[in-house]
């Protein structure tokens, strides 16, 4: 069964404090790993889409990397601002649909 | 701003009532979709369309039918809704533009209670 599994499923971190999240997937034919924004309350924003192994998008304080298997959401001294559900999904298949996982749930302390 | 508006941003609605809700599209997405979002399982779709008047189920579509009859506006409708739909729903388009990505655009979402 295709499945996206994110970990860790909570993050506590200071200001300042750099970390990584992570996102795994046990599917064939990735045609596009996609990386979400979350806040209570309101819709999912989009971040990042990555292709292929290798790739690396880059937006302010986060940086998505991917290989084979797993993507990494890394945040480099974060701020509480920054504090939010990070989504991640996968695209796979010959239709247009996106499987996401459960998230992880950041909190920024200053 | 993805251009995405829901309507009604929340309702609360007796069990056995039908129910519909709207998506509206202003970025000429060809595909739109249904999602909802409970705690513990993260956002599941429930159908989506690839073209006016061209549907399909996702994973949890039963007790729930859609239409699209302009590019813009995508209906959900909960035909008799039950405490289990008790949920927030979203809209989310993608696929604007030829050779574009598999990336969607999110609605601000709708809150449904069902008592």
């Amino acid at each position: 069964e295709d499945q996206v599994t994110q970990s860790p499923e909570a993050l506590r971190l200071q200001e300042g404090e750099s970390s990584s999240l992570n996102c795994s997937y046990t599917v064939s034919g990735l045609r596009g790993l996609f990386w979400y924004r979350q806040d209570p309350g309101k819709g999912p924003e989009f971040l990042f889409t990555l292709y292929s192994a290798g790739e690396e998008k880059e937006k302010e304080r986060l940086k998505a990397t991917l290989t084979k298997k797993e993507s990494f959401l890394h945040i480099t001294a974060p701020k509480p601002e920054d504090s939010a559900t990070y989504l991640c999904a996968w695209a796979g298949g010959a239709t247009n649909k996106l499987i996401f996982g459960t998230g992880t749930l950041l909190a920024v302390q200053p | 701003d993805a251009g995405i508006t829901q309507s009604p941003r929340h309702k609360v609605t007796e069990t056995g009532t039908p129910v519909t809700l709207r998506c509206h599209q202003t970025e000429n997405h060809r595909y739109m979709y249904w999602y909802r979002q409970d705690p513990g399982h993260g956002l599941r779709l429930i159908h989506y369309s690839y073209g006016v008047k061209d549907t399909d189920k996702g994973e949890v579509s039963d007790g729930y039918s859609v239409s699209r009859s302009k590019t813009e506006d995508f209906l959900l409708t909960l035909e008799s809704a039950t405490s289990s739909q008790t949920s927030v729903y979203f809209c989310a388009a993608g696929g604007a533009k030829r050779g574009a990505g598999y990336e969607q655009y999110f609605g601000p979402g709708t809150r449904l209670t069902v008592t």
